[in-house]
């Protein structure tokens, strides 16, 4: 089975603080992506990579900047922190078959920022 | 742009009724079509897809049909459980483009014993 593996269930961080959240998937995908879960309005994606150093712009990056160095690992970094980047927080991978191959997710990383 | 729209939730039914949940989609090519469901606590799964015009997708009594007269994959079960609580997700992606799912804002589904 797939694992895909987000480093934190809970953050709290402060209004300015730089942020990372870490995401490592174990069965050698291609993609990867980063998404945010807010009620009412449903996953909305932030970025994803296709390759290691190759990234891309989701719908809502602003605010938002990720890294790619190895293959496993994807990592979205949030500059300086803001109230309203408070979220839920979904990676998500998947094997370069195509559209049609399934997404596999984290448990996700709920963040709270003071 | 390509986007879903599902029927708002929640949803509450009785244990052992019948389950339909609404997703409409618009795209620009032809899209596979997926129900990804989310339990409390975790990640989504996906429950079922649907890659071409006339498909019907089925997993754990869930079954959607892809009507591409209608642009519509909705979501039924014949009789629901009190597990089935969760949040369902409707979801698209086209088969050339952004590589990335579009998905609709979720329908919170409540099953009473």
């Amino acid at each position: 089975d797939v694992k895909v593996t987000q480093s934190s269930r809970y953050l709290v961080k402060r209004t300015g603080e730089k942020v990372f959240l870490e995401c490592v998937q174990d069965m050698d995908h291609e993609n990867m992506f980063w998404y945010r879960q807010d009620p009412g309005l449903g996953l909305r994606l932030i970025y994803f990579s296709y390759d290691v150093k190759m990234k891309e712009k989701g719908d809502i990056p602003e605010g938002y900047s990720v890294s790619r160095e190895k293959k496993e690992r994807f990592s979205l970094i949030l500059e300086s922190a803001s109230t309203n980047q408070t979220s839920m927080y979904l990676c998500a991978s998947r094997a370069s078959q195509g559209a049609r191959s399934p997404l596999h997710f984290g448990n996700g990383t709920r963040l709270t920022v003071t | 742009g390509d986007s879903v729209t599902q029927m708002e939730g929640p949803v509450t039914l009785s244990e052992e009724a019948f389950l339909t949940i609404n997703c409409t989609y618009t795209a620009t090519g032809y899209p596979s079509l997926f129900w990804y469901v989310q339990y409390p606590g975790e990640g989504l799964q996906l429950l079922l897809k649907a890659t071409k015009a006339d498909d019907k997708g089925s997993n754990k009594g869930f079954e959607a049909t892809y009507r591409k007269e209608t642009t519509s994959f909705h979501l039924e079960k014949g009789s629901v459980q009190v597990s089935d609580s969760a949040v369902y997700f409707c979801a698209l992606i086209l088969d050339t483009g952004r590589r990335a799912l579009t998905f609709g804002s979720g329908t919170r589904l409540q099953v009473q014993p």
